[in-house]
């Protein structure tokens, strides 16, 4: 069985600052995806980022970006230029590649708060 | 339709009450997928459905929780017997099709309280 930890339950960042979120995970899979979520209050759940386990490169978009390391288990995003709309909780996700059903993985999540 | 569509949005169950919980999928979407979310934590897996075959039911709790998807669109999860503990918010999510990796789009979720 997979399991995604999230070591942070809470982080806050400045209005335009740079701020890292961190994620761990454990699972004997090769090949596998890892994803970032975000959660506002609404509750409905946002693709951030994804990044596949086969790719070395670190996935990117636009402020969002992760370090990905395959042989730590560690799966961490960098949020750039903090925004107060990036105020939410975020979720690590792990998925294993399955013949039949995509099933995602979540870590505890961790609560930001972008101050002005 | 444009999203994920999920309903009621909110609902307020008596212990003991059964309630059923709806999922409109995006359309054509071939996936879809049942999460339960505690309060402060994250969301967990509860059954998966591809087209109308329930492929994956090892999630659910127990065997109060029943879902279905008769025609392999709108799917229902159903609560019988609610308890404390079922208190959550329920998502419902689907994919295009199975492919490893492929995006999954979440719902906005129930939020089903139990007094």
């Amino acid at each position: 069985a997979q399991t995604v930890t999230q070591s942070q339950p809470e982080m806050s960042v400045q209005e335009a600052e740079t701020v890292t979120l961190s994620c761990t995970y454990d699972t004997s899979e090769n090949n596998y995806y890892l994803f970032w979520y975000k959660q506002p209050p609404s509750r409905q759940m946002i693709l951030v980022i994804r990044q596949e386990a086969y790719k070395q490169q670190n996935a990117t978009e636009n402020r969002f970006s992760v370090n990905f390391q395959k042989a730590a288990k560690s799966f961490s995003l960098k949020i750039s230029d903090s925004q107060l709309g990036d105020t939410a909780m975020y979720f690590c996700a792990f998925m294993k590649q399955m013949n039949a059903g995509n099933m995602l993985t979540f870590g505890g999540g961790t609560r930001l708060m972008v101050k002005p | 339709g444009a999203g994920v569509s999920q309903s009621p949005r909110y609902k307020v169950a008596k212990r003991g009450q059964d309630v059923a919980l709806r999922c409109d999928p995006i359309s054509g979407h071939v996936s879809l997928f049942w999460y339960q979310q505690a309060l402060g934590q994250g969301p967990e897996f509860l059954t998966y459905f591809q087209n109308e075959a329930q492929l994956d039911k090892s999630g659910l709790p127990s065997d109060r929780f029943f879902a279905e998807r008769p025609e392999g669109s709108v799917s229902t999860l159903k609560i019988q017997r609610t308890q404390q503990e079922d208190s959550a918010v329920y998502l419902c999510a689907s994919s295009y099709e199975e492919l490893p990796g492929n995006t999954i789009y979440f719902g906005e979720g129930s939020w089903l309280t139990v007094v």
